[in-house]
């Protein structure tokens, strides 16, 4: 049974420019929670896509946005990157959006 | 708004040593609460978790986690520190009802001395 994955690995980025990073649920999972995780922090939650609808959003700008397959994969993407944006961006999955979460391995977002 | 802290943001102990790290929680509602492990360069993995049933929580690896309401504490605990558990520990909280916005402690991070 496959866990939750996500792609790419690692992903290097100019200032200005756009990036889409990719999220598959744990196998009988729903819903697709967002998280970003800067060095020596704990995770901070972006948003959660449940029935491919975005039902919780966390404090950050328009610039970072998702979508929600109808196979329950997902998508977040980020317009318009900051230095700030350099992160650890982690995916977790649940079945039903009050379900525990299940994290992937992340993807590390550098922005040059 | 939901919110942990977790007290030290490093914690070391020697191999066979009691391991405590400690987290208070912060909730209008009674929450649910959870503790992941994050090794270096990885995702998190849940440790174990309290959704208002027993108060004392088994999880993996001999990890336990005691929730004392009166306290507003979480503390994970194991009774005899291996190397392997070297790692960075999360404290979170999430509100049991609706859609659920977990929010993280910012981490402890482990050493085990041999």
């Amino acid at each position: 049974d496959a866990g939750v994955t996500q792609s790419p690995t690692h992903l290097i980025k100019t200032r200005g420019q756009q990036v889409t990073l990719r999220c598959s649920p744990k196998s009988g999972h729903d819903t697709v929670s967002w998280y970003q995780q800067a060095l020596g922090q704990g995770p901070q939650f972006i948003f959660q896509y449940y029935e491919e609808e975005e039902r919780q959003r966390g404090n950050f700008p328009d610039r970072f946005s998702g979508h929600q397959f109808p196979n329950y994969s997902s998508e977040l993407n980020v317009n318009a990157l900051l230095l700030g944006d350099s992160a650890l961006y982690l995916c977790a999955s649940s079945l039903g959006a009050a379900d525990t979460q299940y994290f992937g391995p992340g993807t590390r977002l550098t922005v040059l | 708004a939901q919110s942990v802290t977790q007290l030290g943001s490093h914690v070391s102990v020697s191999e066979g040593a009691l391991v405590l790290l400690r987290c208070n929680y912060s909730s209008s509602v009674p929450p649910y609460l959870f503790w992941y492990v994050q090794y270096p360069n990885q995702g998190l993995q849940l440790l174990l978790k309290y959704t208002s049933a027993a108060t004392l929580v088994k999880g993996i690896n001999g990890f336990e986690a005691e929730f004392k309401k009166s306290e507003t504490s979480f503390h994970l605990t194991k009774p005899s520190a291996h190397m392997s558990d070297a790692a960075e520990y999360f404290c979170a909280v999430s509100d049991p009802g609706g859609y659920q916005k977990v929010t993280f402690g910012t981490g402890t991070k482990l050493q085990v001395i041999p």
